[in-house]
């Protein structure tokens, strides 16, 4: 099956910094999101996301289909962006099935 | 913003009994999905339903589990005979239209003791 890897797997940053994580998938896909798990376990979109650039207050992600990877930028961060991030992909024909990598978990210091 | 609900928030079970996870998806979406999450892992997937047929399944989603849409809002994950190794976070998602968007509720936290 497709494998779905995220990288950093930790991050701690001081607030107001900017960080880049990364997201690399073996196949072609037609879905790709990115999530948000915060402390309370919650899984909250932040983009859908299968090719090209989206932006949304201070994030913003970027999807190279042809490569295989996407890219979430978080600039100048705040402690409520702690939490795991995930990405997630689905191929072609696969009833919704979304495949999500190991998460990110990012621990941002006042 | 319409958003998915799920019930209980948390559910305490003595292994070998049976378990429904309630989920109430976004009213006008029609397709629906089933995650689990082991603590401290990553979100794994159960169960695709569109047209009232699975889609699409796991090989986590054995004979012990099943789903329903009952009447038109709810849907449901049914676990036979839990184990302890059904202990997990139980997501439900839903979607408008087959490669899209998927909204995820806040979770239903299993416990199997």
């Amino acid at each position: 099956g497709i494998q779905v890897e995220q990288s950093p797997p930790d991050l701690i940053l001081q607030e107001g910094a900017n960080s880049t994580l990364r997201c690399n998938f073996s196949d072609s896909v037609n879905n790709l999101q990115w999530f948000h798990q915060n402390p309370w376990g919650q899984l909250i979109n932040l983009f859908y996301i299968p090719s090209g650039t989206k932006q949304n207050g201070r994030l913003s992600a970027t999807t190279v289909a042809t490569e295989r990877y996407s890219l979430l930028y978080i600039s100048s961060s705040q402690t409520t962006d702690s939490g795991v991030y995930f990405c997630a992909v689905e191929r072609d024909n696969q009833g919704g099935k979304l495949i999500f990598g190991q998460g990110t978990e990012l621990s941002v210091k006042p | 913003e319409p958003e998915v609900t799920q019930t209980p928030s948390h559910q305490v079970t003595q292994m070998g009994q049976e378990v429904i996870l309630r989920c109430v998806p976004i009213s006008n979406h029609l397709y629906f999905y089933w995650y689990r999450q082991i603590l401290g892992q990553k979100v794994e997937f159960l169960v695709s339903f569109y047209n009232n047929e699975i889609s699409e399944k796991s090989e986590i989603f054995d004979d012990q589990f099943s789903v329903e849409r009952p009447d038109g809002s709810n849907f449901t994950l049914k676990i036979r005979s839990t184990k302890l190794e059904d202990s997990a976070m139980y997501f439900c998602a839903s979607t408008l239209l087959g490669v899209d968007t998927q909204y995820f509720g806040p979770g239903t936290r299993l416990t199997v003791l």
